[in-house]
């Protein structure tokens, strides 16, 4: 699997769109850009996923770039509960994933 | 539609004793892998089953091993426990089909190893 590069750490406020970069320039064309989020103490949560398209589902927006060397999570109105660690993951097939240390997202009231 | 549920929630064990975690997976899905999250790090990959056989296996010693069975519940066993096996042990499941099926994780087991 490609290896991905997110910030450390990030801050938002309460009610704005929260933007996560990942950059992801060796993936290759088979590997999808999957993104999760671990509050703490819990199992990961699956957020979304997406191949070269832009996708939304009912919890965020992924936009991959045209060359699919970096993609961007966005949650449109964040709120406190948003607050938890966010892991940018590239990969191909049905293997295990591999994690990095992921952004540390801290929404402010 | 239940989730993944492993169990137990919380175990303490000491040095060199042995270790059996549970999990089913999500109804409908046939591979269960497991992962193993040290405080402060990401989840790191143990190995995966299908098919009742372990089809890739991450960077873990032979202490680690596993099971599925014909209902595609599976577990973790960890024999000869060590102080650094001390972690959240984490479940996921997903459907067998081609192209990278999502995994679905589950709460987690939590253990420590005095």
């Amino acid at each position: 699997d490609a290896k991905t590069t997110q910030p450390t750490s990030m801050d938002c406020a309460e009610g704005r769109a929260a933007n996560l970069p990942c950059n992801h320039s060796t993936i290759s064309g088979n590997e999808y850009v999957y993104w999760y989020r671990q509050i703490h103490s819990q199992g990961p949560q699956y957020i979304i996923h997406g191949l070269k398209n832009n996708e939304t589902n009912e919890m965020a927006s992924l936009i991959i770039t045209e060359d699919r060397k970096s993609s961007t999570l966005i949650l449109p109105h964040a709120t406190l509960r948003d607050t938890a660690v966010y892991y940018c993951i590239a990969r191909g097939g049905a293997d295990g994933l591999t994690f990095g240390k992921g952004t540390h997202l801290i929404i402010q009231p | 539609d239940a989730g993944v549920t492993q169990s137990p929630t919380h175990l303490i064990k000491t040095r060199g004793q042995q270790v059996t975690l549970r999990c089913s997976p999500k109804s409908g899905h046939d591979t269960v892998s497991w992962y193993q999250q040290a405080l402060g790090q990401g989840p790191q990959f143990i190995f995966q089953y299908y098919e009742e056989e372990e089809r890739q296996r991450g960077n873990f010693p032979d202490r680690f091993s596993g099971h599925q069975f014909p209902n595609y519940s599976s577990e973790l066993n960890v024999n000869a426990l060590l102080l650094g096996d001390s972690a959240l042990y984490l479940c996921a499941s997903s459907p067998a089909r081609e192209g990278g099926e999502t995994q679905y994780f589950g709460p987690g087991t939590r253990l420590l190893v005095l």
